[in-house]
């Protein structure tokens, strides 16, 4: 069984410019989440993707954009990029959507470290 | 490999000692929890969850207590090691797809 694997591991931008990440999910999971993680503090839910639809959206502007492919992986897009947007991207996938009081592990990937100049 | 939270909350625990990290949660809806544990360089790893409708749950080494009273998690480690040390975090599922993670806690294993 594969966990979730994303890509790129690091990468530098500049002010203005657009970033696609990537996210392979883990096998059997149909949902993927991605969350920013700033220096210090914990994750912050962006949104989550199921069956290639956005199902829940945090407090992120619209630059903030996302797609899920059939095969249940994702991208998050970043475009007009800003200083603060240097952080650890996340991609967590878990199996199906939250059931009501049960329970949902989110797996996540390693990260995708953005640094924004 | 990089830092996950310079500025963090520190537990140092001896090496062999039992180790209890604390949590606040906001929201009293919240119906499921999960601790994560980071290490440098590496996504957060599941550790244990619990339902809302419990107040202990155990697993391998490791104890999760909910006070849904006073909205408040705690994570026992028992008999610590080296490779504990890590960032832990605790996260309240509000909704049915969003995750609210705590600020986090610094866990140092001493020798």
């Amino acid at each position: 069984e594969t966990g979730v694997t994303q890509s790129p591991t690091h990468l530098i931008k500049t002010r203005g410019q657009q970033v696609t990440l990537r996210c392979s999910s883990q096998s059997g999971h149909n949902t993927v989440s991605w969350y920013q993680q700033a220096l210090g503090q914990g994750p912050q839910f962006i949104f989550q993707y199921y069956r290639e639809e956005e199902n829940g959206r945090g407090n992120f502007p619209p630059r903030f954009s996302g797609l899920q492919f059939p095969n249940y992986s994702s991208e998050l897009n970043v475009n007009a990029l800003e200083l603060d947007d240097s952080a650890l991207y996340l991609c967590a996938s878990s199996e199906g959507l939250a059931p009501q009081g049960g329970a949902n592990v989110l797996t996540f990937g390693a990260g995708s470290r953005l640094t924004v100049l | 490999g990089e830092s996950v939270g310079l500025h963090l909350p520190t537990l140092s625990v001896q090496e062999g000692d039992n180790s209890i990290i604390n949590c606040a949660y906001s929201n009293s809806a919240s119906d499921y929890f999960i601790w994560y544990k980071q290490e440098s360089g590496k996504g957060p790893q599941f550790i244990i969850d619990i339902r809302s409708n419990m107040d202990k749950r155990q697993g391998q080494r490791v104890t999760v207590l909910l006070n849904k009273t006073v909205k408040h998690l705690s994570l026992q480690i028992a008999a610590t090691q080296p490779g504990d040390s890590a960032v832990y975090f605790c996260a309240e599922r509000v909704g049915t797809y969003k995750y609210i993670f705590g600020t986090g806690t610094r866990l140092k294993v001493l020798a």
